[in-house]
């Protein structure tokens, strides 16, 4: 079935290094992938998205790469700061065209002072 | 939170009782939906809504029913709560299918 998983549970690195966390998805026809970040106690804030015509997107500090050849996915955050410290996870919009985003279950990213 | 709230924040209730959560948006979206936030499952979507009165059910429905009498508001009922349905419940709004949810701050739900 279609599934979305995470190859890390917990990161953890050094403020001011980047973090680069990773998200494998199983459905060559998903075309679209958003990653989202939780702090504790809120609810998902949106990141950033990409679509399956491009291999990169950037935003503010954060970069998005798609690998369709292997379906992988992963988030990179430049000059990470305690407050990156969150959950971190990705969704596809999977193979239905009803737009049900299939979510993955996230990675703790642990940001040491 | 992409100008969602949701309520109430916090719920304890009784095994057997109904129990709705409120959920309103001033952003005019379209597309409104319900999930449920659990350890080990991530976000899965229970109902969601396409317009007023249009809505349809996700992958958990069962025991949740929802409705939609206005653009802003989207309500879920459990009809009879149960110890399963105790979860962190968010809703999320979109302009249309193929956009990003917004997700808003949570309702934290817990069934005795």
């Amino acid at each position: 079935g279609e599934s979305v998983g995470l190859h890390l549970p917990t990161l953890s690195v050094q403020e001011g290094d980047n973090s680069i966390i990773n998200c494998a998805y199983s459905n060559s026809a998903s075309d679209y992938f958003i990653w989202y970040k939780q702090e504790s106690g809120k609810g998902p804030q949106f990141i950033i998205d990409i679509r399956s015509n491009m291999d990169k997107r950037q935003g503010q500090r954060v970069t998005v790469l798609l690998n369709k050849t292997v379906k992988h996915l992963s988030l990179q955050i430049a000059a990470t700061q305690p407050g990156d410290s969150a959950v971190y996870f990705c969704a596809e919009s999977g193979s239905s065209n009803t737009g049900k985003l299939i979510f993955g279950q996230g990675t703790t990213l642990q940001v040491k002072p | 939170d992409a100008g969602i709230t949701q309520s109430p924040r916090h719920k304890v209730t009784e095994t057997g009782t109904p129990v709705t959560l409120r959920c309103h948006q001033t952003e005019n979206h379209r597309y409104m939906y319900w999930y449920r936030q659990d350890p080990g499952h991530g976000l899965r979507l229970i109902h969601y809504s396409y317009g007023v009165k249009d809505t349809d059910k996700g992958e958990v429905s069962d025991g949740y029913s929802v409705s939609r009498s206005k653009t802003e508001d989207f309500l879920l009922t459990l009809e009879s709560a149960t110890s399963s349905q105790t979860s962190v419940y968010f809703c999320a709004i979109s302009e249309s299918q193929v956009e990003s949810r917004y997700f808003g701050p949570g309702t934290r739900l817990t069934v005795t």
